[in-house]
């Protein structure tokens, strides 16, 4: 079974500009959720969808969106960004109900903004 | 706010050495995933554990619930250089915001 796949790899952008970036979860994982994880900070949680539907999010700017779509992917937004914003996305996929605890990661997309 | 403190922050030991990591809140979480994340990739799932006061054996990684469900440890019999990489603990309190959350993580490094 195929891993969790994020695209792209790597990205350098422009403070100001505005990012997309991808998700395919692992087939059959319904719940995906978003991370962003700096030296400083660690890893900490952005939000997390499941059927279409934010069901939590985490303490985030609102420059900071995502969506699901109806394949279970994912992708998430960050507009008007900022040189803090220079961290590694990672998105994680999760079955329902009990194994909903357990994330199986991507290998996420390293995202530079100067 | 919901917190999983880890200690230590950094470890670096040589090969065949013993080691524990330990994860403590305040909170108590209906289960705790443990994680290692290698540079530049994503963390792995390495075990969960569920009931208060379990323990569970990966080879040589040994982790234990604690009986109140709010802290775990994570012991290496013999470190090998290939367990270098950051360990992270995780998971949903059974109160307040239900947010998936992480610990604060242990970068160990194992030398040859």
């Amino acid at each position: 079974k195929a891993g969790v796949t994020q695209t792209p790899r790597y990205l350098i952008k422009t403070r100001g500009q505005q990012v997309t970036l991808s998700c395919s979860p692992i087939s059959g994982h319904r719940s995906v959720s978003w991370y962003q994880q700096t030296p400083g900070q660690g890893l900490q949680f952005l939000f997390e969808y499941f059927s279409e539907t934010q069901r939590n999010k985490g303490n985030f700017p609102g420059r900071f969106s995502g969506r699901q779509f109806s394949n279970s992917r994912s992708e998430m937004n960050v507009s008007t960004l900022e040189l803090g914003d220079s961290a590694l996305y990672l998105c994680a996929s999760s079955l329902t109900g009990f194994r909903a605890y357990e994330q199986y990661f991507g290998p996420g997309t390293r995202l530079t903004v100067t | 706010t919901q917190l999983l403190e880890q200690s230590p922050q950094f470890l670096s030991i040589q090969e065949g050495e013993n080691l524990t990591v330990y994860c403590n809140s305040s909170s108590v979480f209906s289960s705790l995933q443990w994680y290692r994340q290698e540079p530049g990739e994503g963390p792995v799932l390495l075990v969960t554990v569920v009931t208060g006061g379990e323990v569970k054996k990966l080879k040589r990684l040994t982790f234990q619930f604690g009986d109140a469900r709010k802290d775990s440890s994570l012991h290496i019999t013999a470190a090998q250089t290939g367990d270098t990489g950051l360990y992270l603990c995780a998971g949903r309190a059974t109160s307040g915001t239900y947010k998936y959350i992480f610990g604060t993580g242990t970068r160990l490094k194992v030398l040859a």
